[in-house]
């Protein structure tokens, strides 16, 4: 089981860029790296998903290095409504097993 | 469509109670999952089904069941409820282990 770590938490101002660092040592060959955030009292909502190198929707944009043991969310010029926790997930289809870690997250929070 | 709906939004329990829980799609998706996510937490896998007829146990299984008799309701049962398994339910859909997850808007479970 492909386990994530991520920051706790951390503050950004509005307008700046936010880069969420996700460690995945253990990333399998067939593991696909998906970020989700969740609102307080909501369920995860997806946000991007990607294999390796550079994946940008409208959104946020997903940096896979070439060795994939970790990957890095960017979210351009924040405002106060991106206050939220994120969650790395590294996993997928392994023997028709859906193994996915949502671990603790990093929580987010935008300042004025 | 409806997406991933779940009954009851919220309930509570007494102990050594038993009580289902809902989940339907209408996306006809293949994979169905159930998370609980306790306060400050993330969320961990209990049980999920790679389709009709197919499940299997995730992280937390203990003290719940499921079914999947149709492609569109994966129901989780508390066999005797206990005051450990209060926290906030979530189902999610999928179409398939690699692609993004829908989640419903969750069932806050209270057992005293």
């Amino acid at each position: 089981l492909a386990k994530t770590t991520q920051p706790i938490s951390m503050d950004s101002y509005e307008g700046q860029e936010v880069n969420i660092t996700c460690s995945h040592n253990n990333i399998a060959t067939n593991d696909y790296i998906t970020w989700y955030q969740q609102f307080p009292s909501q369920g995860p909502r997806f946000i991007i998903q990607g294999y390796k190198t550079k994946v940008t929707n409208e959104v946020a944009s997903l940096f896979i290095p070439a060795d994939r043991k970790s990957s890095t969310l960017s979210l351009p010029r924040v405002s106060l409504s991106d206050t939220a926790v994120y969650y790395c997930l590294v996993g997928g289809q392994r023997t028709g097993a859906n193994n996915l870690f949502f671990g603790t997250g990093t929580r987010l929070t935008v300042i004025p | 469509n409806a997406g991933v709906t779940q009954t009851p939004k919220f309930q509570v329990l007494k102990t050594g109670q038993s009580m289902t829980l809902q989940c339907a799609q209408d996306m006809n998706h293949e994979y169905m999952s159930w998370y609980r996510q306790d306060p400050g937490m993330g969320l961990r896998l209990i049980h999920y089904s790679v389709g009709a007829g197919i499940t299997d146990q995730g992280e937390v299984p203990n003290g719940y069941n499921v079914s999947r008799s149709t492609t569109e309701d994966f129901p989780l049962r508390l066999l005797s409820a206990a005051p450990s398994q209060t926290s906030v339910y979530f189902c999610a859909s999928s179409y398939d282990g690699n692609h993004e997850q829908y989640f419903g808007p969750g069932t806050r479970l209270t057992v005293t």
